[in-house]
């Protein structure tokens, strides 16, 4: 099975500031990889597909990049809004694994 | 608009079962695979199990293979997850979502509560 290994697992920050969240595959994934953003209570939301295509509706501050097993989610000037835990899927499987999550909250 | 509904969750007794069910609309859903995934309180995202379009092939985790049973009924538009000798380990929000299977997860339903405790 393929593992997901996001870090970190934790970040503060402030508005305004760029953030950016690794998520690692234990083989490669071509590009099959997926960003979600979750906010407590709700339903995960699909932010990015496909390694770096921009859902619709997802604001032009995310951007995702990398191929292989390595895979960056990036915010490029932090919102109130942004707020919520995040995390990386590959769907390179059957069985789509996530990574464990990183918790962006205020500093 | 892609609206998924689901239902059946509940508190059951260790060893019991639930049928949990994800109405679905919007969307030809016969023509998409439909996946479930759960979330322990306070812990991350895991994919339990998918099923494709016509219902003929089925997909597990390890964690829940022998144990759950995915199914779908495309006249009702409606998805189906059986489970069953539950754990206390199976405590979770399960959710319903499009496609997650070699393709990523999107929409979600809003989950149902799923508790496993004596």
């Amino acid at each position: 099975d393929i593992q997901m290994t996001q870090s970190p697992s934790t970040l503060s920050a402030s508005v305004g500031d760029r953030v950016t969240i690794t998520c690692r595959a234990s083989q490669s994934i071509s590009t099959w990889l997926a960003w979600y953003q979750q906010k407590p209570g709700k339903a995960p939301k699909l932010l990015i597909y496909k390694a770096s295509s921009l859902e619709s509706g997802v604001p032009s501050r995310f951007s995702g990049s990398g191929s292989g097993t390595e895979f960056t989610l990036t915010i490029s000037s932090l919102q109130a809004d942004d707020f919520a835990t995040y995390y990386c899927q590959e769907y390179n499987s059957y069985s789509g694994t996530f990574g464990q999550g990183t918790k962006v909250e205020i500093k | 608009e892609v609206q998924l509904l689901e239902s059946g969750g509940g508190l059951v007794q260790p060893g019991g079962s639930l049928r949990l069910s994800c109405a679905a609309s919007g969307f030809t859903f016969s023509s998409y695979a439909m996946s479930w995934v759960r979330q322990a309180p306070g812990k991350g995202l895991e994919w339990v199990s998918a099923i494709s379009g016509s219902g003929g092939s089925t997909y597990y985790a390890d964690s829940v293979k022998g144990r759950f049973t995915i199914s779908r009924d495309n006249s009702k538009s409606t998805l189906y997850l059986q489970v069953d000798s539950l754990r206390a380990e199976d405590t979770a929000v399960y959710y319903c979502t499009k496609d997650c299977s070699r393709s990523n997860c999107d929409p979600w339903g809003q989950g149902t509560l799923v508790i496993v405790s004596s």
